[in-house]
């Protein structure tokens, strides 16, 4: 089946620690978007590639990084200088509408 | 700027109809999207429009109006499974997504 897959659902860390998420998507789409979603509010973008080894920072880049080396996926680290790194995050790839991954939700304790 | 309205929270009754106002002001269109998100899940696709009009999906349709910047959605013969944050999103000429804060539906019986 193809989809978007988003590993792993749940995610602890403790603060000052870097920790990577997983994109993966078998959909052959060429753009890819990473989201953070807080509790109440909608989707906002943290970055988001169009093509391989092509990335852009959308609105909230500060305190993250991603990585596009292959058309299936996209990682995005959530680094020590994010002030405040608990949430929700959603990976997306774009065909003709926005396809969403399960989503990660990360807690930095 | 990109600014995208819903109302935060709607109630309504089990069997009834809800409409779902959403305005924006982007700084390009390429369509118009509704998702539906239950908590802690990813958002699913519901509906699109591009021209102006009235889109009919069984229970679930959606008007758009470009000069106005307005569209909404409408939920017939609510259900209760309907209950849910229903996401309006403005695709950019740049192809990117953005979303408004979503709308808390809850259904009652």
């Amino acid at each position: 089946d193809g989809g978007i897959t988003q590993s792993p659902k749940y995610l602890f860390r403790k603060e000052g620690q870097n920790v990577t998420l997983s994109c993966e998507q078998n959909l052959n789409h060429d753009a890819m978007y990473w989201y953070r979603q807080d509790p109440g509010q909608g989707l906002r973008l943290i970055y988001y590639s169009q093509i391989v080894n092509d990335f852009q920072k959308g609105d909230i880049a500060e305190g993250y990084s991603v990585s596009r080396e292959k058309k299936e996926s996209f990682p995005l680290t959530v680094t020590s200088a994010q002030k405040n790194p608990t949430a929700f995050y959603l990976c997306a790839s774009k065909g003709g509408n926005a396809f969403f991954g399960q989503g990660t939700r990360l807690t930095v304790v | 700027g990109q600014n995208i309205d819903q109302p935060t929270e709607m109630t309504a009754t089990e069997g009834a109809i809800v409409q779902i106002n959403c305005t924006y002001q982007t700084s390009g269109f390429n369509g118009l999207f509704w998702y539906q998100q239950h908590a802690g899940e990813a958002p699913t696709f519901l509906s699109y429009n591009v021209l102006d009009g009235l889109e009919e999906k069984g229970r679930f349709s959606s008007f758009l109006s470009r000069s106005k910047g307005y569209s909404y959605l409408l939920l017939k013969e609510l259900q209760m499974k309907d209950s849910a944050s229903y996401l309006c999103a403005v695709r950019d000429y740049g192809q990117n997504f953005v979303f408004g804060p979503g709308t808390r539906l809850s259904v009652l019986p």
